[in-house]
């Protein structure tokens, strides 16, 4: 299983755009990248998945280079509701392992 | 939006007693999963089920672990005997079509073991 290295934790301000950026130095050809959000005592909400180059949805862009060696999770414009654990898993099997995660935490 | 449902939302039991989390999968979904978090570190993997078989199982999912899907909608977690270090939140999720396809989950069920 590729290991995947993020922050720990990130600050932001509302209205800006956040960007985490995640390593998987690792990664095997058959691995898909996916993205998680977790809120207190809440379970993980699947944000986004993406293979290479870029993928967007009504939540977030992914942003793989050529290598795949990192991806970058994009956020527009966050809100306070954006404050949350941001999970970076990278994988094709069933025992997908989550990291520490990166705390982001919105400032009004 | 489909949902994954867990019961009970909070469950409290004696050291040395049997539980069983219960989890509603998503219909169409294929892939179940358990994992469970304890409170303040991160998300752990203990269970694949997929075809009615154990696909994969971390080594947190000793022998006091076992899943079920006793019919067609209900997939199942039963610890033995329970711990005080089982005291999780415990996670069910189901996917379409693998970690390809992404996994959907449930609000998770609060196990606490006094």
């Amino acid at each position: 299983l590729a290991k995947t290295t993020q922050p720990i934790s990130m600050d932001s301000y509302e209205g800006q755009e956040v960007n985490i950026t995640c390593s998987h130095n690792n990664i095997a050809t058959n691995d898909y990248i996916t993205w998680y959000q977790q809120f207190p005592s809440q379970g993980p909400r699947f944000i986004i998945q993406g293979y290479k180059t870029k993928v967007t949805n009504e939540v977030a862009s992914l942003f793989i280079p050529a290598d795949r060696k990192s991806s970058t999770l994009s956020l527009p414009r966050v809100s306070l509701s954006d404050t949350a654990v941001y999970y970076c898993l990278v994988g094709d099997r069933g025992d997908m392992r989550f990291g520490a995660g990166t705390r982001l935490t919105v400032k009004p | 939006e489909p949902e994954v449902t867990q019961t009970p939302s909070h469950q409290v039991t004696q050291m040395g007693q049997e539980v069983i989390l219960r989890c509603v999968p998503i219909s169409n979904h294929l892939y179940f999963y358990w994992y469970r978090q304890i409170l303040g570190q991160k998300v752990e993997f203990l269970v694949s089920f997929y075809n009615n078989e154990i696909s994969e199982k971390s080594e947190i999912f000793d022998d006091q672990f076992s899943v079920e899907r006793p019919d067609g909608s209900n997939f199942t977690l039963k610890i033995r005997s329970t711990k005080l270090e089982d005291s999780a939140m415990y996670f069910c999720a189901s996917s379409e079509g693998g970690q390809n396809y992404g996994y959907t989950f449930g609000s998770g069920t609060r196990l606490t073991v006094v």
